[in-house]
């Protein structure tokens, strides 16, 4: 079946240090990956995606992404955190071209992130 | 350029009514999806309209329908509400096979 996972359900930094977050998918296929962020009670917002061709790739908020076919993950990254950052991360997938429940978008458990001052 | 809009914001009904919860796409978009987001879980997707078709379903009971109107905008309706309904309920549109764009979400609260 497909699946994404998020294996910590919670991570604590402090301001300033640098931010990985885990995602593992399990599909036939390589997917097309994303990685969301979502407030307390709101709605999600995008925050890079990956379809092909460069495994690293950059999105908003200085946060990037490494497609790694061999682990299939897809970690979130982030080098220097802010206080702001504070939030729910998604990780999600969508099936590539010529896969199964097209338009499907499968979530993780989602990370909650703290930032410590 | 407006983004995926819904409505209501919140809402709150008993055991057995019926619900309705309305989105509109962002411009340009001509495929609405919508999930449900219980809380403390991921999103788990319920089902995904195109050329006001249901495209695509997750595993939801019957009691989960939706429609697509010929301005791509959707509603997704609820009949016979169980208290495990409650939930942040995220609408997210699309251009075809495209990536997903979220609403706000409408937060159910059934009694």
């Amino acid at each position: 079946a497909q699946s994404v996972t998020q294996p910590d359900i919670h991570i604590t930094v402090s301001e300033g240090a640098s931010l990985e977050l885990r995602c593992n998918y399990s599909y036939g296929a390589t997917p097309y990956l994303f990685w969301y962020v979502q407030s307390p009670g709101q709605g999600l917002q995008l925050l890079l995606k990956y379809f092909s061709g460069d495994t690293l790739v950059q999105g908003i908020k200085g946060f990037e992404a490494e497609f790694k076919r061999s682990q299939s993950s897809f970690n979130l990254r982030k080098p220097s955190v802010h206080w702001i950052d504070a939030d729910e991360y998604f990780c999600a997938a969508l099936p590539g071209a010529g896969g199964t429940s097209y338009g499907k978008l499968t979530f993780g458990q989602g990370t909650i992130l703290t930032v410590h001052p | 350029d407006a983004g995926v809009t819904q409505s209501p914001t919140h809402l709150i009904k008993t055991r057995g009514q019926q619900v309705t919860l309305r989105c509109s796409p962002k411009s340009g978009h001509d495929t609405v999806s919508w999930y449900q987001q219980a809380l403390g879980q991921g999103p788990q997707f319920i089902f995904q309209y195109y050329e006001e078709e249901e495209r695509q379903r997750g595993n939801f009971p019957d009691r989960f329908s939706g429609h697509q109107f010929p301005n791509y905008s959707s509603e997704l309706n609820v009949n016979a509400l169980l208290l495990g309904d409650s939930a942040l309920y995220l609408c997210a549109s699309s251009l075809s096979w495209g990536t997903q764009f979220f609403g706000p979400g409408t937060r159910l609260t059934v009694l």
